[in-house]
């Protein structure tokens, strides 16, 4: 079974600074999706950025970025210029592709809080 | 468009009562998932359908949890009869094509 591990519980980032959050997953799989979802206080579940294992590119948007290492498993996200609105839990997530009638459940990470520091 | 809209937003009720969550998901959006965020449980998916059919309820904790889906615009989640421990917020999300999901705002049920 997919499994999708964070192991940091709470980070702290100074306004401005780059912060790294860790996600590691296991899957037998070779094509299958990634997630960073952020859900600030609010509740609102929102996805941040998306990345397809069968791209080597890491994906990017804006000031979000990810470090996609496949063969380690690992999908880091990466925050730059931190903004006080990103303080939030961020999840990270799996999904495998959807082909007709499987299941294609996202499999959600346990979170990592994040602080922004003024 | 307005997004995946549940109903309501917090729900208050005493335990052994039932209790109705709804959803209308995005048009064309033809899967729709419930899933229950608790502290210490993170985020689980309760069950899924798929063009209105449920694929997978092997999350559904207990008989006391079903989940309907009569149309493409609408699905609720009925719990009878509630107990303190189904205190959660439960999120409704449908799938944005072969990406991610796009989720409602949630409902955080608190049953006393």
């Amino acid at each position: 079974a997919q499994t999708v591990t964070q192991s940091q519980p709470e980070m702290s980032v100074q306004e401005a600074e780059t912060v790294t959050l860790s996600c590691t997953y296991d899957t037998s799989e070779s094509d299958y999706y990634l997630f960073w979802y952020k859900q600030p206080p609010s509740r609102q579940m929102i996805l941040v950025i998306r990345q397809e294992a069968y791209k080597q590119q890491n994906a990017t948007e804006n000031r979000f970025s990810v470090n996609f290492q496949k063969a380690a498993k690992s999908f880091s996200l990466k925050i730059s210029d931190s903004q006080l609105g990103d303080a939030a839990m961020y999840f990270c997530a799996y999904r495998t592709p959807f082909y007709g009638g499987a299941t294609n459940k996202l499999i959600f990470g346990t979170g990592t809080l994040l602080a922004v520091q003024p | 468009d307005a997004g995946v809209i549940q109903s309501p937003r917090h729900e208050v009720t005493e335990m052994g009562q039932e209790v109705t969550l709804r959803c209308k998901p995005i048009s064309g959006h033809n899967s729709l998932f419930w899933y229950r965020q608790t502290m210490m449980r993170g985020l689980e998916l309760l069950i899924y359908f798929n063009n209105n059919v449920p694929i997978d309820d092997s999350g559904m904790p207990e008989d006391r949890f079903s989940a309907k889906m009569p149309n493409a615009s609408f699905s609720t989640l009925k719990i009878q009869p509630s107990e303190p421990r189904d205190s959660a917020v439960y999120f409704c999300a449908g799938r944005a094509g072969n990406y991610g999901y796009t989720f409602g705002s949630g409902t955080r049920l608190t049953v006393v």
